[in-house]
């Protein structure tokens, strides 16, 4: 399977701290990308980042990804109490372009 | 430009009965998938649409589940004689031509089969 998955798990952290997410996968990919989906809610995109990337910014976020290692990880820099989420990676694998294959997620809770 | 659409945002239907799921994707897009995901869990693939063809429904249970998306209106997943398994949400994504990696979300489908 192709699935991702995240680690940790779960992550609780006190605003302000960084936080840093990892997602690995297991066969080649065309882009890998990061949503965050907050509770009971759709998803939404937070970056891309092509396979032949190996650093990507937006705003507080930074991803990074490492194709050798098939693995990736998102840093959201400042927490806020609002970053609270699930966060989800997906691929694309290289040889099925079109299905969007999602980790398990990495819960965040933000305490204030 | 209003995003994918999805409705209703909540079903609740009775075990045995059919579920009816509703995707308008964004104007221009002519690309749809339909992702299941179960609590706790990451969403997962079910099918992959275009305008009257199905693509790519390798994620979709062989049975009592189907998906179409016509050449005018939505697109719609249907799941007949639902079970308590069935309980999850739904999404759809929508993408231009050409571009399969820029899929864009909708809110999801909430289903509760008691």
């Amino acid at each position: 399977s192709q699935q991702g998955e995240e680690d940790p798990q779960a992550l609780s952290i006190q605003e302000g701290e960084n936080a840093t997410m990892n997602c690995s996968y297991k066969t080649s990919i065309n882009n890998l990308q990061w949503y965050r989906q907050n509770s009971g809610r759709g998803l939404v995109h937070l970056i891309l980042i092509r396979s032949n990337e190996r650093e990507k910014h937006s705003g507080r976020l930074r991803v990074t990804l490492d194709t050798s290692k098939k693995s990736s990880s998102l840093l959201i820099t400042a927490s806020r109490a609002a970053d609270t989420a699930s966060y989800f990676c997906a691929t694309d694998a290289s040889n099925t372009g079109n299905q969007f294959y999602f980790g398990t997620g990495t819960s965040l809770t933000v305490i204030p | 430009n209003a995003g994918v659409m999805q409705n209703p945002r909540h079903l609740v239907r009775r075990r045995g009965q059919e579920a009816r799921l509703r995707c308008s994707p964004m104007k221009g897009h002519s690309h749809v998938y339909w992702y299941r995901q179960l609590p706790e869990e990451g969403l997962k693939f079910m099918v992959y649409l275009q305008k009257e063809n199905i693509i790519d429904e390798s994620g979709m249970p062989k049975e009592r589940f189907s998906a179409e998306f016509p050449k005018e209106g939505p697109s719609i997943l249907r799941i007949q004689q639902v079970v308590r398994g069935d309980s999850a949400a739904y999404f759809c994504a929508s993408s231009p031509p050409g571009s399969d990696y820029e899929q864009y979300f909708g809110p999801g489908t909430r289903l509760t089969v008691t």
